[in-house]
């Protein structure tokens, strides 16, 4: 049972480059989530799935989109990577039917644009 | 929309000893839920306690408990006891029990045990 899996775990990337974080969980969660965390600021929502076949907005969404690509997984995209979406990238998971769920966090992906 | 804050960027506490962790939150909301995440060096984020908000009893784990104030909007973390591996960024964080269950993080609390 390997949880919530993120790759890569460190990416570099050029101003105006694209690239997809992969996120998988294995615990038969309904719900998946995208966060960014920078200094000072806590993490923040990118994106998040409550359930197979859905997405929505949250907090910071611009130049990101997201595909819920089954069940286990969720994947973030940066379209044309810009140096403000230098971070570190969570990717979580929850159950639903209820609130008050613990969401269970991958490692995190440090992404770096220049 | 919902804020979190945690007005303390660093603490440092004494193996061994208490330290209180504060956070402060503001919602229109009667329901909700509030939690505590701990991230130590290794970034991987763990859930330290939970609490409702309906329930007037706070949350206990172990050598972690709450301070519940719903009133007052105020949700501190205390840490009894504490080890050289509670040695971690602290978040706390607060949830609806609607809209796709989504945490609105504080800007989180770094903590360092001394032996």
């Amino acid at each position: 049972n390997a949880g919530v899996t993120q790759t890569p775990k460190f990416q570099v990337l050029k101003t105006g480059q694209s690239m997809t974080l992969q996120c998988a969980q294995d615990m038969n969660h309904n719900s998946m989530y995208w966060y960014r965390q920078d200094p000072g600021m806590g993490l923040r929502l990118i994106y998040y799935s409550a359930s197979e076949g859905t997405t929505d907005k949250g907090e910071v969404p611009n130049g990101y989109n997201v595909s819920r690509l089954n069940k286990r997984e969720f994947s973030l995209r940066l379209e044309s990577a810009a140096p403000s979406q230098t971070s570190v990238y969570f990717c979580a998971s929850s159950t639903t039917g209820g609130a008050g769920n613990e969401q269970f966090f991958g490692p995190g992906t440090r992404l770096t644009v220049l | 929309a919902q804020t979190v804050t945690q007005s303390q960027p660093e603490m440092s506490v004494q193996e061994a000893e208490t330290v209180t962790l504060s956070c402060t939150y503001d919602t229109s909301e009667n329901n909700y839920y509030l939690f505590w995440y701990k991230q130590p060096p290794s970034r991987q984020m763990i859930l330290v306690i939970r609490q409702e908000a309906y329930k007037q009893q706070n949350a206990t784990e172990n050598r972690f408990s709450v301070n519940f104030q719903k009133a007052a909007k105020s949700f501190s973390l205390k840490i009894s006891d504490s080890q050289l591996g509670d040695t971690a960024m602290y978040f706390c964080a607060f949830m609806k029990p609607f809209g796709g269950s989504r945490l609105t993080f504080g800007e989180g609390t770094q903590l360092t045990v001394n032996p």
